[in-house]
């Protein structure tokens, strides 16, 4: 089982509307969780973390934790073009051998006119 | 502002040759960090530092060196290249390494062995 899954998409809406970014988790020790943006060709930015459960908004976007269901996502109001990207979806783990960041393989959102 | 500079944003390397990948911040980070990143594929770890001096290896570690002389700089050392090596190298840093901290990343290093 792979630690961070992410459905790899494309998902598509169209502008305006509410993308829905789903991520889950195996390991139960994960304490905090990001969303990254990659645009095509380009490094990937920090959107937010989350590391509470409930909701964290931050403009436009709201990162969702569910600790007991090990899920995590990102819901992306009023949708634009520029919108248009991979989101990748990271865990920061607790290890004895460590800290970890684990990525996902990242799902493909995009936005039509 | 700088930030995260890796070079060469390119490169095409034969199979057996050898090359660094350089790596340098400005932040006055203390956490670094090497990731590949193959197509449609996450980040994948290859070795990380928390300070000059220090290094781990990270999930790939294998046919990779680095080292930290200093605390701006980070370089990735490809020894033998394969085609499996083919991939976007990516150099981040970061402030600490706790669980709220964020990765800046560079603009990444595409690497083809043929």
């Amino acid at each position: 089982q792979k630690e961070v899954e992410q459905n790899s998409g494309p998902l598509s809406v169209p502008e305006g509307a509410i993308a829905s970014l789903n991520c889950t988790y195996s390991d139960r020790g994960s304490q905090s969780f990001f969303w990254y943006r990659q645009y095509s060709g380009k490094s990937p930015e920090l959107i937010m973390f989350i590391y509470s459960n409930g909701d964290k908004e931050d403009g436009r976007f709201t990162a969702q934790l569910n600790k007991a269901s090990q899920y995590v996502s990102l819901l992306i109001r009023d949708s634009q073009p520029s919108d248009s990207a991979t989101y990748l979806c990271a865990a920061y783990i607790l290890t004895g051998g460590g800290n970890k960041l684990t990525f996902g393989t990242g799902t493909q959102l995009k936005v039509e006119l | 502002n700088a930030g995260v500079t890796q070079t060469p944003k390119f490169r095409i390397l034969k199979i057996g040759q050898s090359m660094t990948l350089q790596c340098a911040q400005d932040m006055n980070h203390n956490y670094m960090y090497w990731y590949r990143q193959d197509p449609g594929m996450g980040l994948k770890l290859i070795y990380y530092s928390v300070g000059a001096g220090i290094t781990d290896k990270g999930e790939v570690p294998n046919g990779y060196n680095v080292s930290r002389s200093t605390t701006e700089d980070f370089p990735l050392r490809l020894e033998l290249a394969a085609p499996s090596q083919t991939s976007v190298y990516f150099c981040a840093s970061s402030s600490g390494g706790g669980p709220t901290g964020e990765l800046f990343f560079g603009e990444g290093s595409r690497l083809t062995v043929l």
